[in-house]
């Protein structure tokens, strides 16, 4: 069964550091992983999404890793802004999965100004 | 363009009613998919549809629920004789082709008295 771990759960960052965020999980057949962001009260907001044979993905200032053979997956946010602020959640689809993605508990960032 | 459309957006009734929850995917999209997020169990997966079938509905909770999805588009989500614990927020998101990227809708708030 697949297990779906982000840690630290909670994570302040001074504005202007780099964020990195983990993600691991326990069955490396997995079909893509996709990251999102929640902010209170919201829906999910996508990221960026990895497929199974990539190794990484850019969008702007976040960079997604993909090692399959570990099972993890690290978010890397360039020069953090107070606007990150927010819970970043990963989720995977595993490879027998049509549809179902398995998300972490998240990670809760705070940047301070 | 516009987004996963959700209503209500604040549902609250009573034990033992019947609640509908109504999910509009974005335009031309042809899967659809429910999860619902709780304090406890963060967010689960109920049930998925490619087109107006639903291959996987492995994800529901129990017989009380059901969904379905009609003309390839609106999909609605029915809880029968609400418990407390059915109170979450119940997400829809849905993506152009199954296993793509999801895009969330805000969420319903359902809130069992």
């Amino acid at each position: 069964k697949q297990e779906v771990t982000q840690i630290p759960a909670a994570l302040s960052v001074p504005e202007g550091e780099n964020l990195v965020l983990n993600c691991s999980f326990t069955d490396s057949a997995i079909y893509n992983l996709q990251w999102f962001r929640q902010d209170p009260g919201k829906g999910l907001t996508s990221l960026l999404l990895i497929q199974s044979s990539q190794r990484e993905q850019t969008s702007g200032r976040l960079n997604a890793s993909l090692d399959k053979s570990s099972g993890r997956s690290t978010l890397y946010i360039a020069a953090s802004q107070p606007g990150d602020s927010a819970t970043y959640l990963c989720a995977v689809m595993s490879g027998d999965s049509w549809g179902k993605l398995q998300f972490g508990a998240g990670t809760q960032v705070v940047v301070t100004p | 363009g516009a987004g996963v459309s959700q209503s209500p957006s604040n549902k609250v009734t009573e034990k033992g009613k019947d609640v509908e929850l109504r999910c509009d995917p974005i335009s031309g999209h042809t899967a659809l998919y429910w999860y619902r997020q709780s304090l406890g169990q963060g967010l689960e997966f109920l049930i998925y549809f490619q087109g107006n079938s639903a291959p996987d509905k492995s994800g529901l909770p129990s017989d009380r629920f059901s969904a379905e999805r009609t003309g390839g588009s609106v999909s609605t989500l029915t809880i029968q004789r609400t418990q407390q614990e059915d109170s979450a927020v119940y997400l829809c998101a849905s993506s152009l082709v199954i296993r793509d990227t999801q895009y969330f809708g805000p969420g319903t708030r359902l809130t069992v008295l």
